[in-house]
C-alpha cells in the first residue's frame, strides 16, 4: 500500500524558534497533501492544503505567515512554524492522496505516522 | 459549515460486537470515511462508503444512509486490540472533516 513518511517523529524546540516538518509520499506522487493539527483527546483538524507548485490553501483561523507550507515537488511537502510559542505544541500529521489511482481508492488519504512537537 | 456527531466514548467485552454510530450535516457529500487511530499514532484507514448500503471488510462493517446523513461502524468478534479512537469524516470535495472521534474500550 502507499506509503507516507513524516521527519522528525519528535522535535522539542525553544519558544521563538522555527521548526520544519517535512512528509513524503514514498511510493507515489501527489499532487495535493494536507496538514492537520491534533491536541490531546481532540479530533483532527485541517490546517491547510497543499498543492504542488502553487499556494496552500489555509482553513479559517489558521495564519499562513506562522505556518509556512512548500510544496516544491510531487513527493515532498513541509510545514514550518515559525516562532513556535508553547502553545504550538501537538502532534502535527500530513495525508497525501495518490494522484495516478483511479476508482475508490483515489479519495482515500494516506496519513503520515505524525509529528509530535513540543515548545519550551 | 461542517458538523459531525459521535459518541465520545464506548465500552464493549471481548468478543462482542459493537456498533458506532456517526451523523453528519455537511456543505456536500464526496464520501464517507472511518478511521482508527491509536493513541500516539496517525489514523488508518478502515474503510470507506459512497453510496447507500453497508461495506463489509472482515470483522469491520460501514454502513451510510445519505438521505439521513447517517452512518455506522460495527466491529464484529471484539478483540483486546480494537481499542482505539474510531474517527469518522467526510470528504467535502477534496477535503477531509472529521469528528471527534469515538473513544472504545474493550473489557476482557
Amino acid at each position: 500500500g502507499a506509503v507516507v513518511s513524516q521527519h522528525p517523529s519528535r522535535v522539542i524546540c525553544k519558544s521563538g524558534t522555527s521548526v520544519k516538518i517535512e512528509c513524503r509520499s514514498l511510493d507515489f506522487q501527489a499532487t495535493t497533501m494536507f496538514w492537520y493539527r491534533q491536541f490531546p483527546k481532540q479530533s483532527l483538524m485541517l490546517m491547510a492544503t497543499s498543492n504542488e507548485g502553487s499556494k496552500a490553501t489555509y482553513e479559517q483561523g489558521v495564519e499562513k505567515d506562522k505556518f509556512l507550507i512548500n510544496h516544491a515537488s510531487l513527493t515532498l511537502s513541509t510545514l514550518t512554524v515559525t516562532s513556535a510559542h508553547p502553545e504550538d505544541s501537538s502532534f502535527y500529521i500530513c495525508s497525501a492522496r495518490d494522484s495516478a489511482s483511479g476508482g475508490p481508492s483515489s479519495y482515500e488519504q494516506y496519513f503520515g505516522p505524525g509529528t509530535r512537537l513540543t515548545v519550551t | 459549515g461542517q458538523n459531525i456527531d459521535q459518541p465520545t466514548e464506548m465500552t464493549a467485552t471481548e468478543g462482542a460486537i459493537v456498533q458506532i454510530n456517526c451523523t453528519y450535516q455537511t456543505s456536500g457529500f464526496n464520501g464517507l470515511f472511518w478511521y482508527q487511530q491509536h493513541a500516539g499514532e496517525a489514523p488508518t484507514f478502515l474503510s470507506y462508503n459512497v453510496l447507500d448500503g453497508l461495506e463489509e471488510k472482515g470483522r469491520f462493517s460501514s454502513f451510510l444512509s445519505r438521505s439521513k446523513g447517517y452512518s455506522y461502524l460495527l466491529l464484529k468478534e471484539l478483540q483486546m486490540k480494537d481499542s482505539a479512537s474510531y474517527l469518522c469524516a467526510v470528504r467535502v470535495r477534496r477535503q477531509l472533516t472529521f469528528g471527534s472521534g469515538t473513544q472504545l474500550t474493550v473489557l476482557p
